[in-house]
């Protein structure tokens, strides 16, 4: 079982839509929680991220963490053909040995105008 | 003006061959990293340097070794490829050790072994 747990998509929409991407995970240390969306043929980027639990709303993007579900979600409201890409989640610890970034396998997203 | 740059952007070569893919940052970060993402998206860690120092090993085959001259720069060098190593390779920098701080990543490398 890989310990960040991600649902491939594609999940297709209307423009204008609320969408819900998710992750979930196995290991508690996780505390640090991010979002990167990736463009076809392109690198990631971070769209947002936060720390433990709680929201985090920055513009059309809010990002939610239950750690006691072990649970993050990303919403993203009036979505836009420009949101049509890959979501990953990713996480770490907050202070390890092994101090890198858990990814999510990533959620693809298209958004039809 | 990019912030981190990977070359070549494509490379198709055959079973056997060694091969080299360079990474550059601008940010002046202290680490930088290469990620391994599959044909089903997924992205998972292969090494870290922190300040010209290895601080991340997973478990890959030692055909694949990093190389950093400099804080700028990290290289990966991968010996006798094998098909199985046809993926998209990802270099990223951050400002702190661990990327809770944004990390950025290059467009990628898209290895095709045949």
């Amino acid at each position: 079982q890989k310990e960040v747990e991600q649902d491939p998509g594609p999940l297709s929409v209307p423009e204008g839509a609320i969408v819900s991407l998710n992750c979930t995970y196995s290991n508690s240390a996780f505390q640090y929680f991010m979002w990167y969306r990736q463009y076809s043929r392109k690198g990631p980027e971070l769209l947002m991220y936060t720390y433990s639990s709680g929201n985090k709303e920055d513009g059309r993007f809010t990002a939610q963490v239950d750690k006691s579900s072990k649970y993050i979600s990303l919403f993203i409201r009036d979505s836009q053909p420009s949101d049509s890409a890959t979501y990953l989640c990713a996480m770490r610890p907050m202070d390890t040995g092994r101090r890198a970034l858990t990814f999510g396998s990533g959620t693809r997203l298209q958004v039809q105008p | 003006d990019t912030a981190v740059s990977q070359t070549p952007k494509y490379l198709v070569t055959q079973m056997g061959n060694d091969k080299s893919i360079k990474c550059e940052q601008n940010l002046g970060h202290d680490t930088m990293y290469w990620y391994k993402q599959d044909s089903k998206k997924f992205l998972k860690i292969m090494f870290s340097y922190n300040n010209k120092e290895l601080i991340i090993n997973e478990t890959v085959p030692n055909r694949f070794s990093p190389k950093s001259p400099d804080k700028a720069h990290l290289n990966l060098h991968i010996n006798s490829l094998e098909l199985g190593d046809s993926a998209v390779y990802f270099c990223a920098s951050s400002q702190d050790w661990g990327g809770v701080l944004e990390a950025f990543f290059g467009q990628g490398t898209r290895l095709t072994v045949v």
